[in-house]
């Protein structure tokens, strides 16, 4: 157990819908950090937030959003889905700390039919 | 700007092979480099880890060392097993400040 937390695991959608991932990050790990990864096309970085603001930004469509809250959870949005969003999507978080690992939650499975 | 970029797969062995899955990065000052590990159905793992130059991380019959010289973290084991059958990750914290970045992942497959 990683102790990062992702819900829902599995999510299955309509084209064109909007749907919330969830992530908890480990406790007192201050970057939250999204990725998608589709079958063939390895792991994508999307977005980074540190302490609720964000702080580096990948191959994110401008469909979706994320933010990170007081607690420190964040959400990842997902709107106007279409087929080719369906993906495992995970969450990392890591400490401030030179050398430190990212700690990944075990994925939110995808599927827009 | 700060990249990884690793050998691409599928790679294919037979147990008791030899394996390497090269790695090279590009980054400016001294990044931290990782190997992630990815077994099916599951989330990634760190596998090994180096901080600096020279640095041997270890794991697991894993090994891979941080050579500044030709930027590179490749990812070698001596005698690999079925159950290492999985998609590596070869990472790096560019400014040490954990601004993580993950190369396209080499899928392994061990055949017995």
């Amino acid at each position: 157990d990683s102790g990062v937390t992702q819900t829902p695991k599995h999510l299955i959608t309509a084209t064109g819908q909007r749907v919330t991932l969830r992530c908890s990050p480990r406790s007192g790990d201050l970057s939250v950090y999204w990725y998608q990864q589709s079958l063939d096309q390895g792991l994508q970085f999307l977005i980074q937030y540190y302490n609720g603001e964000e702080r580096a930004k990948g191959n994110i469509l401008e469909r979706f959003s994320a933010q990170q809250f007081p607690d420190l959870h964040s959400e990842l949005n997902l709107s106007s889905l279409e087929l080719g969003d369906s993906a495992l999507y995970f969450c990392a978080s890591s400490p401030r700390r030179v050398g430190a690992e990212a700690f990944f939650g075990q994925g939110t499975r995808l599927t827009v039919v | 700007g700060n990249s990884v970029t690793q050998m691409e797969g599928p790679v294919t062995l037979s147990e008791e092979a030899f394996l390497t899955i090269n790695c090279t990065y590009t980054a400016t000052g001294y990044p931290s480099l990782f190997w992630y590990v990815q077994y099916p159905g599951e989330g990634l793992q760190l596998l090994l880890k180096a901080t600096k130059a020279d640095d041997k991380g270890s794991n697991k019959g894993f090994e891979a060392t941080y050579r500044k010289e030709t930027t590179s973290f490749h990812l070698e084991k001596g005698s690999v097993q079925v159950s290492d059958s999985a998609v590596y990750f070869c990472a790096l914290d560019p400014y040490n400040n954990n601004d993580m970045r993950f190369g396209a992942g080499t899928r392994l497959t061990v055949k017995p």
